[in-house]
């Protein structure tokens, strides 16, 4: 069964640096997301991405985070200057469709993203 | 955020018996409801989903159960087995949003 990948499994960084976390969606999937979860809370969504464009977005995801499909298969979430309470799992997702098709998201395995 | 609820954080159920998980929301404009499996160190599985124009929907041992008038679902699994073991997340979204909201999730053990 097709899965959505993500790397790297686990990211320790500074505070104040850039990370990149990575993700390749189902292939025929259309739309595209990134959830966290900061430990012991709920799943939170921050951003979709459809058709190049971020179609959807939360509070959470400020002029920090960005999102890009650079290439036709990879999607990533970029925070530019990290910050103590960024450490969480970041799930990324992909579905088929939505609206009248209601189709679900597919999750990946998470990156555990570490900030010191 | 508490539109998506569940209130027992924990629920132990006899193999082969019964499993039934609770999931409350407030938001009358959610239209498409979802349960999904989390096991540790893992991302959120999909089990099931049903949108508002039902009330039900089965799927091998899983079924969920919508009550649109008292805004509650449920998920039942039956027989339960050890390998159902694991958090249990509710979500809904709203007509024409992308966002899922999650609930806090219950975690089930089956008892061999």
């Amino acid at each position: 069964e097709p899965e959505v990948t993500q790397t790297p499994s686990h990211q320790v960084t500074q505070m104040g640096q850039e990370v990149i976390l990575r993700c390749v969606p189902i292939s025929n999937h259309l739309y595209f997301y990134w959830y966290r979860q900061i430990l012991g809370q709920k799943v939170e969504f921050l951003v979709s991405f459809y058709n190049n464009e971020i179609s959807e977005k939360s509070e959470i995801f400020d002029d920090q985070f960005s999102v890009e499909r650079p290439d036709g298969s990879n999607f990533t979430l970029k925070i530019r200057s990290t910050k103590l309470e960024d450490s969480a799992m970041y799930f990324c997702a992909s579905s088929a469709g939505q609206g009248l098709y209601n189709s679900p998201l597919h999750f990946g395995n998470g990156t555990r993203l570490t900030v010191t | 955020d508490q539109q998506v609820k569940q209130n027992s954080p924990s629920l132990s159920v006899q193999e082969g018996r019964i499993s039934i998980l609770n999931c409350d929301y407030t938001n009358s404009m959610f239209d498409y409801f979802l349960w999904y499996k989390k096991y540790p160190a893992e991302g959120p599985t999909f089990l099931i989903s049903i949108s508002s124009i039902k009330d039900k929907n089965e799927d091998g041992r899983f079924t969920v159960f919508l009550n649109k008038s008292a805004k509650h679902l449920s998920l039942h699994i039956v027989p339960s087995q050890p390998g159902d073991s694991a958090v249990y997340f509710c979500a809904a979204r709203g007509f024409g949003n992308e966002k899922l909201t999650f609930g806090t999730g219950t975690r089930l053990t089956i008892i061999p």
